[in-house]
């Protein structure tokens, strides 16, 4: 079955530390791969996607990068976190039917920058 | 230029109520799809439809239904018999050529005992 995981769950960084998060998924191949972010009480914000490996497209201007080393890995980075990074960050990819593609989300990490 | 609107910010129900959340949506594109989430407290985003653009039949899913409206660029979200469960958060979303896809700000939906 086709599924998506996504980790940290949840974690607390101080200002000025590095981060990473990581997204995978399963039972697919070459699905395009999104980072979204959403902070608090507020939408989701598009930050990256790709549609291949070493194939990043960014929306917003910011300090996060994204990377895809593997067809199925999609890696959102940090080199120095600011305040303003804290928020609900979301993987998402594509599933391709016959009928068309669907976009389904992986379990979201939240992050705090303190 | 791609573009969902839920002018609904927050919506207020006393249970079994029935209540319909709106989307407008702005695409040039003629073939595209149109989404819903739902954003439970826990905070992952749960998809519930998705609808292609040429196919305009509306949807039921149980307390659920779905009329999506070409005409008026409108695709909206009615839940009948509301229940406490169905509290959060939904969001409507787009996608059309690009590899984008675009959500609504949300609507927060509380159903009241």
């Amino acid at each position: 079955s086709q599924t998506i995981h996504q980790w940290p769950a949840t974690l607390v960084q101080p200002v000025g530390s590095p981060l990473s998060l990581e997204c995978t998924v399963e039972g697919t191949s070459n699905p395009n791969l999104y980072w979204y972010r959403q902070a608090a009480g507020r939408g989701l914000q598009l930050l990256f996607y790709s549609v291949g490996i070493g194939q990043i497209s960014s929306e917003v201007p910011q300090n996060l990068s994204a990377s895809r080393p593997q067809d199925r890995q999609f890696i959102l980075s940090s080199k120095k976190l600011l305040l303003s990074d804290s928020g609900f960050y979301l993987c998402a990819w594509n599933v391709r039917t016959r009928s068309g593609n669907t976009i389904y989300f992986g379990e979201g990490s939240w992050l705090t920058v303190v | 230029a791609q573009k969902v609107t839920q002018a609904q910010t927050e919506i207020s129900v006393v249970e079994k109520e029935d209540v319909t959340l709106d989307c407008v949506y702005e695409t040039r594109d003629t073939t595209y799809y149109l989404f819903w989430y739902k954003q439970p407290p826990s905070g992952e985003l749960v998809f519930l439809i998705r609808r292609n653009s040429f196919d305009e039949q509306n949807e039921i899913s149980g307390r659920y239904s779905w009329n999506f409206q070409k005409s008026t660029s409108s695709f909206n979200f009615t839940i009948t018999a509301s229940q406490v469960v169905d509290s959060a958060v939904y969001f409507c979303a787009l996608k059309d050529s690009s590899y984008k896809l675009i959500f609504g700000s949300g609507t927060r939906l509380l159903v009241r005992p």
